[in-house]
């Protein structure tokens, strides 16, 4: 089974804190995501990678930055945290480039920006 | 942009049959998913129609008509653990590279 997994399940932060999400996947996938989830808006994406240190933007990169320096491990980076990023935060991998249909999340980072 | 249609709120009867529909309109359109997301939960991948026609898998089927831009998921024999949110998602291609949008989620409720 594929498992990935993310360094905090919940995080509470002030605001203008750097923030470091983390998730690592075990399965060699080649693709990984960070999306964002909000009560009524669905799942929205944030960036995502195809390679090591490639990131492409998604639909909201705004206020966040990416690294992906190993194929298994891939970061969100909030710059300067703000109230508006209070969010569940969702990594999720797929096994390759094409096959973006079949993605397998971790259990989520719930962030409270104070 | 991508937009994907999908009702916010379903009720079913346990045992019953129910269907969440997702209208979408994508450029790019290679294929639908659909995902489950129990409350707490992370999303699971449920199916995936690239094709015209129906999909089973057990007691969840998934449809997709291309011409129409629609396509649903069906739950037969519900029970009480379906209780959970499903999220219709398209596959589309764009300047190299494939991306999956996802709608805004259908929570369903199975009552006794």
């Amino acid at each position: 089974d594929v498992k990935v997994t993310q360094s905090s399940r919940y995080l509470v932060k002030r605001t203008g804190e750097k923030v470091f999400l983390e998730c690592v996947q075990d399965m060699d996938h080649e693709n990984m995501f960070w999306y964002r989830q909000d009560p009524g808006l669905g799942l929205r994406l944030i960036y995502f990678s195809y390679d090591v240190k490639m990131k492409e933007k998604g639909d909201i990169p705004e206020g966040y930055s990416v690294s992906r320096e190993k194929k298994e491990r891939f970061s969100l980076i909030l710059e300067s945290a703000s109230t508006n990023q209070t969010s569940m935060y969702l990594c999720a991998s797929s096994q390759d480039r094409d096959s973006v249909e079949t993605q397998y999340f971790g259990p989520g980072t719930r962030l409270l920006v104070l | 942009g991508q937009s994907l249609e999908q009702p916010s709120e379903v009720t079913a009867v346990e045992g019953a049959i129910v269907q969440i529909n997702c209208t979408y309109q994508t450029s790019g359109f290679y294929g639908l998913s659909w995902y489950q997301q129990h409350d707490g939960g992370a999303p699971t991948f449920l199916s995936y129609n690239a094709l015209d026609g129906l999909e089973e898998t057990g007691r969840f089927s998934s449809f997709l008509s291309r011409s129409d831009s629609y396509g649903y998921l069906l739950l037969q024999e519900l029970q009480m653990k379906d209780s959970a949110s499903y999220f219709c998602a398209v596959k589309w291609y764009r300047a190299g590279s494939y991306q999956l949008t996802f709608g805004k989620g259908t929570k369903l409720s199975v009552i006794p």
